[in-house]
């Protein structure tokens, strides 16, 4: 079974700073997909990027980029330049790559905000 | 284009009621994904559909959670003799197809549900 951890319940950081958001995942599985999503205080769930375990790269989307450690099985989400509209839950992801198991497992959240 | 519709937003019944909650998936997408959300359990799977076919059940509840999906167009989610327990918000979310250029979901705004 996948399992997903998030150990930082909340963050503040002040606005235009990076911030580092953690995570680490239990799976079986060789292959994987892992992503991060952002919840707004609407409700409101985004998908923001994902890391394919097979590839090395650290995957990056305009200002988000992941820190993928796959010996420590540990995927970071890592936001610079961060603006007040950041501030939301951050949600850590994954799920199978095979057909039929495509359902995700989620982290717990980690409520980030932003101070002007 | 349109996202995930999700109808009702807000849905009140009283304990032992039924529930029916709707999602119309975004137009080409060929898989369906029920989730809930609690303070207490976070984002859970349900299950989902891929081309209209169930595919994994296995987070339904046994009993009075059913869901179908009788066209490409709209799933339900279907809640008999509601209990207290069962207020979340329930999400569904679709994905455009099968391999690795398809691994993400898009979520709908989500029915908030509350049995009194």
């Amino acid at each position: 079974a996948q399992k997903v951890t998030q150990t930082q319940t909340s963050i503040s950081v002040m606005e235009k700073t990076t911030v580092t958001m953690d995570c680490v995942y239990e799976t079986q599985d060789s292959s994987y997909f892992l992503f991060w999503y952002k919840q707004t205080a609407s409700g409101e769930i985004v998908f923001l990027i994902r890391q394919d375990s097979y590839k090395k790269e650290n995957a990056t989307v305009g200002h988000y980029s992941l820190n993928f450690q796959k010996p420590k099985s540990s995927i970071g989400l890592i936001i610079t330049a961060t603006q007040i509209e950041d501030s939301a839950v951050y949600f850590c992801a994954m799920r199978e790559i095979d057909y039929g198991n495509e359902k995700i497992t989620f982290g717990a959240g980690t409520k980030l905000t932003i101070k002007p | 284009n349109a996202g995930v519709i999700q109808t009702p937003r807000h849905k009140v019944t009283g304990k032992g009621q039924e529930a029916t909650l709707w999602c119309e998936p975004i137009s080409g997408h060929s898989a369906v994904f029920w989730y809930r959300q609690t303070i207490v359990q976070g984002l859970e799977f349900l299950t989902y559909f891929r081309n209209q076919a169930p595919i994994d059940d296995s987070g339904m509840p046994k009993e009075r959670f059913s869901a179908q999906m009788p066209n490409q167009s709209h799933s339900t989610l279907k809640i008999q003799s509601t209990q207290p327990q069962d207020s979340a918000v329930y999400l569904c979310a679709s994905s455009l197809g099968l391999g690795v250029n398809y691994a993400e979901q898009f979520f709908g705004p989500g029915t908030r549900l509350t049995v009194l």
